[in-house]
């Protein structure tokens, strides 16, 4: 079956050292992939899209890439403060719905 | 005032009760879309209309209901709430883009919670 999967349920980066999280999918080759961020309570909020023939995505500090040869997408955060601790969310367009991964807790340690 | 708006943002509730969460928004999209999230489990679409005369059934929709009154308004229903209904729930929207490429508002979300 189709999947796209977030690896990593949490991780721990130290202030000032770039995040990276994977988003991988398999059975299938997504036209487009997008990331959101969720804070604690909150709803989802978009981030970045990236299409197929991208090979990268760039948003300030934000970069997501897309290799559809390993079937992964990686979200980076450069210089990455407290404030970017967070979930993100990894999603993809699926006959016109999006269909997302669990996501990755991200926590940047002061 | 948020573009999408979702009430109410929490309820706690008994098993068997009926329950309707309601969404409404100001972006004029067309599109809107019922999750529920639970922990580890990400978010899961349960239903969802591409516009007023459009209802879809996403990946898990045993046991909800919708309705989309208005371009505006798309309502989600509990017919008869069990707890492992409970859950965060959240409404998005999104307008008709070029395919592949749309991308969705969320709400603040609604908590239930089913005892």
């Amino acid at each position: 079956s189709q999947k796209i999967e977030q690896n990593s349920e949490a991780l721990n980066i130290q202030e000032g050292k770039t995040a990276t999280l994977t988003c991988n999918y398999t059975n299938y080759s997504p036209a487009y992939l997008q990331w959101y961020r969720q804070d604690p309570g909150r709803g989802p909020v978009f981030l970045l899209l990236i299409r197929e023939n991208e090979k990268e995505k760039r948003k300030e500090r934000l970069k997501v890439t897309f290799d559809t040869t390993l079937k992964q997408s990686l979200f980076h955060i450069t210089a990455s403060q407290p404030a970017d601790s967070a979930t993100y969310l990894c999603g993809e367009n699926r006959d016109d719905k999006i269909i997302f991964g669990k996501g990755t807790r991200l926590h940047i340690l002061p | 005032d948020a573009d999408v708006t979702q009430t109410p943002r929490n309820r706690i509730t008994k098993t068997g009760k009926r329950i309707m969460l309601e969404c409404s928004q100001t972006k004029g999209h067309d599109r809107m879309y019922w999750y529920r999230q639970d922990p580890g489990l990400g978010l899961r679409l349960i239903y969802y209309s591409f516009d007023v005369k459009d209802i879809n059934k996403g990946e898990i929709s045993d046991g909800y209901s919708v309705s989309r009154q208005a371009q505006a308004k798309f309502s989600l229903s509990l017919e008869s709430a069990i707890p492992n209904q409970t859950a965060l729930y959240f409404c998005a929207t999104s307008e008709e883009g070029p395919p592949g490429a749309n991308v969705l508002t969320f709400g603040a979300g609604s908590r239930l919670t089913v005892l």
